[in-house]
């Protein structure tokens, strides 16, 4: 199994980013997936879930209406678009695998993460 | 949403020593949905347990976990000079998946 997330980088308050995880060594498909972020020096915090056929998605409180978390299954990709970025979204964003199709589950591999630093 | 609180913050011990984590959670976890993870500095986290006790592929038996309701326990029961890092407990017992905030095992 191997993640490897991009697009992180420097964006301003009130800016957006799109982050992309490509997968490989499973079957894409079908399993869950999802985000988890850590901000600076902090402890981890669940983002956003994906089902494995992606028609289901949930997430946190803190990120409700400004990020969407999506997947092209052809391209064994994951993504999360985030707009109105505010400076409290500064954070290592990691993509995880789900050993199931839900995500509600343990992840059990994990990417080594994209970095997003919301900044003026 | 379960909060889960982890103690201690920092756990001061030599190599060899046992190591105990606890994890409370603010409501009962009914379905053993509870996840132990290691982080080493730099590094992104590694599952070492999910569903309570089960040890992921590849884990030595040093690490145990247990519990049940609302308290949970990781054990490392001699530690070995790769096992200081920082543990997370995770619960998926409901759609809004959390964390614990962290212990670190660190060098006495």
């Amino acid at each position: 199994v191997y993640l490897l997330e991009s697009g992180g980088s420097l964006v301003q308050p009130g800016g957006s980013l799109r982050l992309s995880c490509v997968a490989s060594g499973f079957t894409f498909s079908s399993y869950a997936m999802t985000w988890v972020r850590q901000a600076p020096g902090k402890g981890l915090e669940w983002v956003a879930g994906i089902t494995a056929s992606g028609s289901g998605t949930y997430y946190a409180d803190s990120v409700h209406g400004r990020f969407t978390v999506s997947r092209d299954n052809s391209q064994t990709t994951l993504y999360l678009q985030m707009k109105n970025l505010r400076a409290e979204d500064t954070a290592l964003y990691y993509c995880a695998k789900i050993p199931d199709n839900n995500w509600y589950f343990w992840l059990d591999h994990w990417g080594q993460g994209t970095l997003v630093t919301v900044s003026s | 949403e379960i909060v889960l609180t982890q103690s201690p913050g920092t756990l001061s011990l030599s190599p060899g020593e046992r190591a105990t984590v606890s994890c409370r959670a603010s409501q009962s976890i009914k379905r053993n949905s509870l996840a132990w993870y290691q982080q080493k500095f730099g590094q992104a986290p590694r599952l070492l347990i999910y569903d309570v006790s089960t040890r992921a592929a590849g884990i030595p038996d040093r690490f145990s976990g247990s519990g049940s309701g609302t308290d949970f326990t990781l054990t490392i029961s001699r530690l070995e000079p790769e096992d200081f890092a920082v543990y997370y407990c995770q619960q998926y017992d409901s759609i809004v998946l959390t964390f614990g905030g962290g212990t670190k095992v660190e060098f006495k």
